[in-house]
């Protein structure tokens, strides 16, 4: 699976967009590009995949370039229900997720 | 999105015996299913996956006879930490997958080894 780039930690004032990076620049031609989030002491939870072409959901949108190195999560107006570690993966569909480090995001009021 | 579920949320049991962890995908049927774990301040480690009827495929560094995984109905696998010890104290996650679908995770389990 290609390997993930994401920043550590960001934050985002409530009612504001959060914008979540994430950099797959060695991702191939069949691999989705999901995302997911851990709330403290949860399991992870879905959130929205794509393997081309830009996707909106009731959660988030997903914007991925158009050479597909690179896409952002967005989150329309951030909650402090928010708050997360986010995780951006590059998988093959069949395979198991691997998950790298994520990008922490604090939502302040 | 789809659910499922785990069991028990939580186990405290004292060192040497066995612990079993239920996950049940409610409302679909899981040809596969994973088994993961993590450690505080950490991501998520795969343990295992597992097909319906077919034996588990472990991760190199899991121990298969310490985690033996059954996964006897579409609905169903389970989990067992043998002679559990105190370093086996951890957050075990299940996840589940119709083929080719996407994965949807459970709660996860919390085991503390006294």
């Amino acid at each position: 699976d290609a390997k993930t780039t994401q920043p550590t930690s960001m934050d985002c004032a409530e009612g504001r967009a959060a914008n979540l990076p994430c950099n797959h620049s060695t991702i191939s031609g069949n691999e989705y590009v999901y995302w997911y989030r851990q709330i403290h002491s949860q399991g992870p939870q879905y959130i929205i995949h794509g393997l081309k072409n830009n996707e909106t959901n009731e959660m988030a949108s997903l914007i991925i370039t158009e050479d597909r190195k690179s896409s952002t999560l967005i989150l329309p107006h951030a909650t402090l229900r928010d708050t997360a570690v986010y995780y951006c993966i590059v998988l093959n569909s069949g395979y198991a997720l691997n998950f790298g480090k994520g990008t922490s995001l604090l939502v302040t009021p | 999105g789809a659910v499922v579920s785990q069991h028990p949320s939580w186990v405290i049991c004292k060192s040497g015996t066995s612990v079993k962890i239920e996950c049940r995908s409610l409302d679909f049927q899981a040809t596969t299913m994973f088994w993961y774990r993590q450690f505080p301040k950490q991501s998520l480690m795969l343990m295992a996956t597992s097909n319906e009827g077919s034996k588990a495929t472990y991760e190199q560094g899991v121990e298969k006879d310490k985690f033996l995984i059954n996964h006897a109905s579409l609905t169903l696998s389970t989990l067992t930490v043998t002679s559990a010890h105190p370093e086996d104290s951890s957050f075990y996650i299940c996840s589940a997958r119709l083929q080719g679908e996407t994965q949807y995770f459970g709660p996860g389990t919390r085991l503390l080894v006294l």
